[in-house]
């Protein structure tokens, strides 16, 4: 079976920097995604690590190690529009099934 | 990239009668997905939609209640049958995208918001 851990909230200041963690159980990895989720609206694509390390993408990185079943995402210099829910999933093997935690809402303060 | 849109986007629907959710796809795609999320819940998946063939429902949901058609690599449907109250849902079409080897991207359609009255 597949478990995935994720903070439930987080509060952070405008221009500050949050680090959201997740962990995961799974069988058959097949890479990590982080989804951005603002209320009622569909989940929008953030990043897919599939290897050990840390990728960088503007304000967003990603990090995963495999061996730790860990992964966090870290949002720099935060914007009031920044905060949503935020989407931990793990891919697997078969079939390119995504399963997703429960997700972490973020509340950006003045 | 997958651009991927869906209709209805809303509905509100009787108890008892069902309700057919179409889902399209700007480009073909290796995998379509059907996922269900809940207010203030996550993402639950419902079934993966197969090209050709019945889809593989996950543990939880059946064919009877979830039938999922998809008649080519760009288009799905999914119908809520027999819908009940417990059904009211936002039911998210989601499209897998080979990126190489076994890695891919996924992409949600916009979404439809089901009530049942």
């Amino acid at each position: 079976g597949q478990n995935i851990d994720q903070p439930t909230e987080m509060t952070a200041t405008e221009g500050a920097i949050v680090q959201i963690n997740c962990t995961y159980q799974t069988s058959g990895f097949n890479g990590l995604f982080w989804y951005q989720q603002h209320a009622g609206e569909a989940p929008t694509f953030l990043s897919y690590n599939v290897l050990d390390g840390l990728e960088e993408k503007g304000r967003f990185s990603s990090f995963l190690s495999r061996s730790k079943g860990y992964s966090y995402l870290l949002l720099k210099e935060l914007q009031m529009k920044d905060s949503a829910s935020y989407l931990c999933a793990v891919g697997n093997t078969g079939g390119f099934k995504t399963i997703f935690g429960a997700g972490t809402r973020l509340f950006v303060k003045a | 990239s997958a651009v991927i849109s869906q209709k209805p986007s809303r509905d509100i629907c009787q108890r008892g009668t069902s309700l057919t959710i179409q889902c399209q796809v700007d480009s073909q795609v290796t995998m379509m997905f059907w996922y269900r999320q809940q207010p203030g819940q996550s993402l639950t998946l419902i079934a993966t939609a197969n090209q050709g063939s019945e889809a593989t429902y996950e543990s939880g949901f059946v064919i009877d209640k979830f039938p999922i058609s998809r008649p080519n690599l760009t288009f799905s449907t999914l119908t809520v049958s027999n819908m009940s109250p417990e059904d009211s849902s936002i039911y998210l079409c989601s499209a897998a995208v080979a990126r190489g080897g076994t890695t891919y991207e996924q992409y949600f359609g916009p979404g439809t918001r089901l009530t049942v009255t």
